[in-house]
């Protein structure tokens, strides 16, 4: 296992496309998140599963915006008609289930840039 | 919803030194604080992590502390070394299933 794995690792669009990006969590990690990080600051957070549930998404998740995780494993997030603002580190995470709160562990991330 | 400043954004120190990162939360629920050191275009990574059941905590050169009466939480590096030198970030848990919602970040520049 090499921890969380991301595709893309960059990504250059010109605005008005749309770009999917992938995550492959940790194998035995059921819960999945995505953050979204620009530069000079701290990941914010956009949406959350636990398997195949989508159970939160932030206010920052316009409707452009959709994440899927169809089997409860790998991850999809999809921007349509991207923007400029949309130009950002996007990143994916996962964490295990169990008695308290669990660490957890982040991919190298998909760079967007929109031209 | 949570909350987290952290202080301060930029920090030096020379090889050697000691450096201290300070973080403040809002929702008195969080019961978890993991902390995470990103390099440049590197993933965030966790380096140490804290409970709220636990006042501090320690390993090797990194301890955290947590006053939740105030709600702060600090990092401290001890003998500091170049390779020392990223982005530290504090973060805060919400209970409901882990959100981890971070703080803006403490740029460490160990000098040699």
């Amino acid at each position: 296992d090499t921890g969380v794995s991301q595709n893309p690792r960059h990504k250059i669009t010109k605005r008005g496309q749309n770009v999917t990006f992938r995550c492959d969590p940790i194998s035995e990690h059921n819960r999945l998140y995505w953050y979204r990080q620009t530069l000079g600051q701290g990941p914010e957070f956009l949406t959350y599963f636990q398997n195949e549930a989508q159970l939160e998404k932030s206010r920052l998740l316009s409707d452009r915006f959709s994440a899927e995780r169809p089997k409860g494993s790998f991850s999809t997030l999809e921007i349509q008609r991207t923007e400029q603002g949309d130009s950002a580190m996007y990143l994916c995470a996962s964490s295990a289930t169990g008695a308290g709160n669990q660490p957890q562990h982040f991919g190298d991330g998909t760079r967007l840039s929109i031209l | 919803g949570e909350n987290v400043e952290q202080h301060p954004s930029t920090l030096s120190v020379q090889e050697g030194d000691s450096a201290v990162i300070k973080c403040t939360y809002s929702d008195s629920a969080s019961n978890y604080f993991p902390w995470y050191k990103q390099e440049l275009g590197k993933r965030p990574q966790l380096i140490i992590d804290i409970r709220s059941n636990v006042g501090e905590k320690k390993d090797q050169r990194i301890a955290v502390t947590l006053n939740k009466t105030a709600k702060h939480f600090s990092l401290h590096i001890t003998e500091t070394q170049p390779e020392d030198s990223a982005v530290y970030f504090c973060a805060a848990t919400e209970t409901s299933y882990d959100k981890v919602i971070f703080g803006p970040g403490t740029s460490l520049s160990v000098i040699p």
